[in-house]
């Protein structure tokens, strides 16, 4: 069974640092990888996703890898901003029906 | 519009009501998703929708959820006699592409059941 883990639970840091948040899955076998936020009260934005052929997207000041292969995703944000408050979700699809398998998300505060 | 639309946005019940959900894919997605995110808890998968084949229900939680898609676009949550551990907010998702798409989601629907 597809377990998705994600550290730190939280994380807050000054403006301006750049930061790496973990997610880690115990099932190699995965169809595509998935980050997301979400803000308070709000459903989920997509962010970035990763096939599970590639090793990373980039999306502005935010960049995912993965490697398959020991189980890993990192988002790197960079030059962190007060607007990129929020939680982190990231997900995993292991079957070929689109399902995603969610960690428990990190929430990051970065401060002025 | 351009997102999924869910609606209501907050629903309040009395306990043993029924409630009815519903999410509005964007146009074209062939693929539905039903999420629940619980307080302190992640999101659980609830059902799957993909054009006219039989849903994936394996996620609903007991008998009392149930889910139907009608002519392949809006999708209904119905959720009968409603307990207070139904409180949640339900999240509903969309792709175009099923197995390496991208999934879209709407705000949610927050239940709350006194």
């Amino acid at each position: 069974k597809q377990e998705v883990t994600q550290i730190p639970a939280a994380l807050s840091v000054p403006e301006g640092e750049n930061l790496v948040l973990n997610c880690s899955f115990t099932d190699s076998a995965i169809y595509n990888l998935q980050w997301f936020r979400q803000d308070p009260g709000k459903g989920l934005t997509s962010l970035l996703l990763i096939q599970s052929s590639q090793r990373e997207q980039t999306s502005g000041r935010l960049n995912a890898s993965l490697d398959k292969s020991s189980g890993r995703s990192t988002l790197y944000i960079a030059a962190s901003q007060p607007g990129d408050s929020a939680t982190y979700l990231c997900a995993v699809c292991s079957g070929n029906t689109g399902k995603l398998i969610f960690g428990q998300g990190t929430t990051l505060q970065v401060k002025p | 519009g351009a997102g999924v639309s869910q609606s209501p946005s907050n629903k309040v019940t009395e306990k043993g009501k029924d409630v009815e959900l519903r999410c509005d894919p964007i146009s074209g997605h062939t693929a539905l998703y039903w999420y629940r995110q619980s307080l302190g808890q992640g999101l659980e998968f609830l059902i799957y929708f993909q054009g006219n084949s039989a849903p994936d229900k394996s996620g609903l939680p007991s008998d009392r959820f149930s889910a139907e898609r009608t002519g392949g676009s809006v999708s209904t949550l119905t959720i009968q006699r409603t307990q207070q551990e139904d409180s949640a907010v339900y999240l509903c998702a969309s792709s175009q592409n099923r197995a390496t798409g991208e999934l879209f989601f709407g705000e949610g629907s927050r239940l709350t059941v006194l």
